[in-house]
């Protein structure tokens, strides 16, 4: 079975533009988390979406926004990027309410110049 | 808040050697603990996991026991191979949050040859 997909895999974006990540759950999977690691740092929550809402949000800006599609797979949208924003996001799926059970995407690596 | 604080790396073995990895946890109530690791240029993969005091978790080797009396859910292994060079989180997930995981800062592990 194929695990969790994110698309693209590589991004490099200038400051102030807007960006969109993706993210396709494990088939059966209707909860879709998503992470932020910085370099050197561990992963930070960002947002947690299942059916089509949101259910759980880090302590992220505004610019960062996210939605959950029939099929269960999301987009990530952050707006006026800032170099900080450079980071691997990262996509999890999971079961609804088995949060100990989640499965990690290989992740998008964003570049902001 | 919950909070995760292990050891800083990088931790430089031999093969063969005997690994810890030092790991405490602040969190309300009763979380469940997890060990992932991350090869270079990868996702997060869950290693092992505990929900409940004094579980202990283990996988490919590796053992981590949860400790409620020291807030502490250590790693180890007995016998390191070159292949297990990686970067560690520990992570926890806490009651009424949802699928939100909060990581550690990670240990990088080198294993010489």
């Amino acid at each position: 079975d194929a695990g969790v997909t994110q698309s693209p895999t590589h991004l490099i974006k200038t400051r102030g533009q807007h960006v969109t990540l993706r993210c396709s759950p494990i088939s059966g999977h209707k909860s879709v988390s998503w992470y932020q690691q910085v370099l050197g740092q561990g992963p930070q929550f960002i947002f947690q979406y299942y059916e089509k809402e949101e259910r759980g949000r880090g302590n992220f800006p505004d610019r960062f926004s996210a939605r959950q599609f029939p099929n269960y797979s999301s987009e990530l949208n952050v707006n006026a990027l800032l170099l900080g924003d450079s980071a691997l996001y990262l996509c999890a799926s999971s079961l609804v309410g088995r949060a100990n059970e989640q499965f990690f995407g290989p992740g998008t690596r964003l570049t902001v110049l | 808040g919950d909070s995760v604080t292990q050891m800083e790396g990088p931790v430089t073995l031999s093969e063969e050697a005997f690994l810890t990895i030092n790991c405490t946890y602040t969190a309300t109530g009763y979380p469940s603990l997890f060990w992932y690791v991350q090869y270079p240029g990868e996702g997060l993969q869950l290693l092992l996991k505990a929900t409940k005091a004094d579980d202990k978790g283990s996988n490919k080797g590796f053992e981590a026991t949860y400790r409620k009396e020291t807030t502490s859910f250590h790693l180890e292994k007995g016998s390191v191979q070159v292949s297990d060079s990686a970067v560690y989180f520990c992570a926890l997930t806490s009651q009424g949050a949802g699928n939100k995981l909060t990581f550690g800062g990670g240990t990088r592990v080198l294993v010489k040859p």
